[in-house]
């Protein structure tokens, strides 16, 4: 039963491209959570999903970010133009129904250059 | 704004000793509250969990204390192992909005020294 997987583990970017993050939740999990830790920092909410719907979104900043959780696939964090201040550890987190207890990812390390 | 505060950045100790990490609030709306242990490369695992019913906690080797006239809580960790050196995050989360949003403090770097 493998836990939730995200990919890649490790991405380098240049100023000005896109990212992708994917993340594949758990078996029989439909709810999903990313979150964002910047060095030095903790964990920052950013999205909630359930399939095909975005239920808060209170945490992504306004321009450039997106995310999605289409009905068959894993679930996407698109952030475009991306800027050195993007440079963070992304996790994602998935549960079998609203609340917490969620199991997170070991995440996406972006590195923009 | 930040709402959870864990104001040491790291704490060492003797392995079997008891280690206290702390955290504190400002938010009186949070009623349920969770610790969890970082280790490098990894996600954050879920440890221990408080409602703002309840004033402890136990499981096994850990406790979490909740004095919420100070928004307070701590985790105690008896006795410490040196498994148990890794970043801990307390997190907190308003019932209200029912998305299981939870809001993290900075965290602290527990490390036990064999």
């Amino acid at each position: 039963n493998a836990g939730v997987m995200q990919n890649p583990r490790h991405l380098v970017r240049r100023r000005g491209q896109e990212a992708r993050l994917r993340c594949s939740p758990m078996k029989g999990h439909s709810h999903v959570y990313w979150y964002r830790q910047l060095p030095e920092e903790g964990l920052k909410f950013m999205v909630y999903l359930q399939k095909e719907n975005i239920i808060d979104e209170s945490g992504m900043p306004k321009e450039r970010f997106s995310a999605e959780f289409p009905k068959e696939g894993p679930s996407i964090l698109r952030i475009q133009q991306v800027v050195r201040g993007d440079s963070a550890a992304y996790f994602c987190a998935s549960s079998v129904d609203r609340g917490y207890g969620y199991t997170f990812g070991s995440g996406t390390r972006l590195t923009v250059v | 704004d930040q709402q959870v505060k864990q104001n040491s950045p790291s704490l060492s100790v003797q392995e079997g000793r008891i280690s206290i990490l702390n955290c504190d609030y400002t938010n009186s709306m949070f009623d349920y509250f969770l610790w969890y242990k970082k280790y490098p490369a990894e996600g954050p695992t879920f440890l221990i969990s408080i409602s703002s019913i309840k004033d402890k906690n136990e499981d096994g080797r850990f406790t979490v204390f909740l004095n919420k006239s100070a928004k307070h809580l701590s985790l105690h960790i008896v006795p410490s192992q040196p498994g148990d050196s890794a970043v801990y995050f307390c997190a907190a989360s308003a019932d209200s909005s029912n998305t299981g949003k939870l809001i993290f403090g900075q965290g602290t770097t527990l490390q036990v020294k064999p």
